[in-house]
């Protein structure tokens, strides 16, 4: 069983387009975590959740909202999409009661157009 | 403010050489130190991590690290180095528990093997 599970890999669209992500843990994590990784394959945080409760937003732009229904899932859907939106998006989770190691899914590769 | 440096993004070695990379950290308060591999087309995996027990960490696949806080540095080795390690990888940074758990990477350095 997949402990990380990001969908779709992958997904091209046009610029203006509104897109989503979806990630699911099953690992009993309390928080969830968006991060970006870029051309050069530098990793950034973009948000966090835990138990549902946003508790990290490093500016990223109003265009990416994350959504936490419950701490099992962590959306990112993101509006009027820009060409410099296109990267790996990946999701991860971890234990804040733990020593911080995180676990990542597979990656989401957005090509905008 | 926490911050990742890894030295060479490149590193090319034979297969059977020692690997060695390295990675130096910034931070005001005891951290927390990770190495991660990236597979191509594949999520990150943690290889070892330091959580301020002995300074010299073993990992998966051979791989150990060892925190020398004189020298702010978290550099990963491998006495042996073989195909299939060659990946990207990743230091990284957090701050003690009872926070967010937020990790800042470095750059990243790419590792070649060469037969």
């Amino acid at each position: 069983d997949t402990a990380v599970s990001q969908t779709p890999k992958y997904l091209v669209t046009q610029m203006g387009n509104d897109k989503s992500i979806k990630c699911e843990q099953n690992l009993g994590h309390d928080t969830m975590y968006w991060y970006k990784q870029d051309s050069k394959k530098f990793l950034k945080i973009m948000f966090s959740y835990n138990n549902k409760e946003l508790i990290i937003n490093e500016t990223v732009p109003n265009r990416f909202s994350p959504k936490s229904p419950d701490k099992a899932h962590l959306n990112l859907h993101i509006n009027s999409l820009e060409l410099g939106d296109s990267a790996v998006y990946f999701c991860a989770s971890g234990l804040t009661s733990g020593a911080n190691v995180l676990t990542f899914g597979a990656g989401s590769r957005l090509t905008v157009l | 403010a926490q911050s990742v440096t890894q030295l060479g993004s490149h590193v090319s070695v034979s297969e059977g050489a020692l690997v060695l990379l390295r990675c130096n950290y910034s931070s005001s308060v005891p951290p927390y130190l990770f190495w991660y591999v990236q597979y191509p087309n594949q999520g990150l995996q943690l290889l070892l991590k330091y959580t301020s027990a002995a300074t010299l960490v073993k990992g998966i696949n051979g791989f150990e690290a060892e925190f020398k806080k004189s020298e702010t540095s978290f550099h990963l080795t491998k006495p042996s180095a073989h195909m299939s390690d060659a990946a990207e990888y990743f230091c990284a940074v957090s701050e003690t528990p009872g926070n967010t758990g937020k990790l800042i990477f470095g750059q990243g350095t790419t590792l070649q093997v060469k037969p």
